[in-house]
């Protein structure tokens, strides 16, 4: 399959602690970008990595590459009960998948207040 | 600056009929994806279009579907004769033309399909 595996599918935690999240690839990347869905609505952008970069942050969310293993995480620090939602890595190859993001089934996050 | 609109937000269709489903993207951006989610899964890629020419369209089922990007107006994502196996939600992204296609995605909040 060319759908990324995301792991773990669920994770259950409590507020304050960190929630990590991996995705790994089969593919040559382009580009990784991060997205969170709440229930039942749209994709949020989060993070875009590029494929020369190893890591990146924003706020309390830092997004790591390894090329080399073909994986990416997604570490969220201080989680809070809004952090709650699905949590999805795509992909952009190059080539003639050009500008086509591959999603990863997603992680499942539920943080208790 | 509006972000990517969608419309309908819901849409109910009967077996056999036909749904058109609109996406505006966000302002200056010429680049429009289509998307679909079936119930507790991920996004899978269908059409990749720029104003009037549609680049890839890898993921769209051979028959019933099809998908425009006019001169003007907004893309829209067409589905012959529906059956229940489309109802999914159908989600639009856009991207500016810088990167040529590789920037970041922003997307719509989808439109739900449920067909009867």
């Amino acid at each position: 399959s060319q759908q990324g595996e995301e792991d773990p599918q669920a994770l259950s935690i409590q507020e304050g602690e960190n929630a990590t999240m991996n995705c790994s690839y089969k593919t040559s990347i382009n580009n990784l970008q991060w997205y969170r869905q709440n229930s039942g609505r749209g994709l949020v952008h989060l993070i875009l990595i590029r494929s020369n970069e190893r890591e990146k942050h924003s706020g309390r969310l830092r997004v790591t590459l390894d090329t080399s293993k073909k994986s990416s995480s997604l570490l969220i620090t201080a989680s809070r009960a809004a952090d709650t939602a699905s949590y999805f890595c795509a992909r952009t190859a190059g080539g003639t998948s050009y500008g086509k993001l591959t999603f990863g089934q997603g992680t499942i996050l539920t943080v208790h207040p | 600056n509006a972000g990517v609109m969608q419309n309908p937000r819901h849409l109910v269709r009967r077996r056999g009929q036909e749904a058109r489903l609109r996406c505006s993207p966000m302002k200056g951006h010429s680049h429009v994806y289509w998307y679909r989610q079936l119930p507790e899964e991920g996004l899978k890629f269908m059409v990749y279009l720029q104003k009037e020419n549609i680049i890839d369209e890898s993921g769209m089922p051979k028959e019933r579907f099809s998908a425009e990007f006019p001169k003007e107006g907004p893309s829209i994502l067409r589905i012959q004769q529906v059956v229940r196996g489309d109802s999914a939600a159908y989600f639009c992204a856009s991207s500016p033309p810088s990167g040529g296609g590789t920037d970041t995605q922003y997307f719509g909040p989808g439109t739900r399909l449920t067909v009867l």
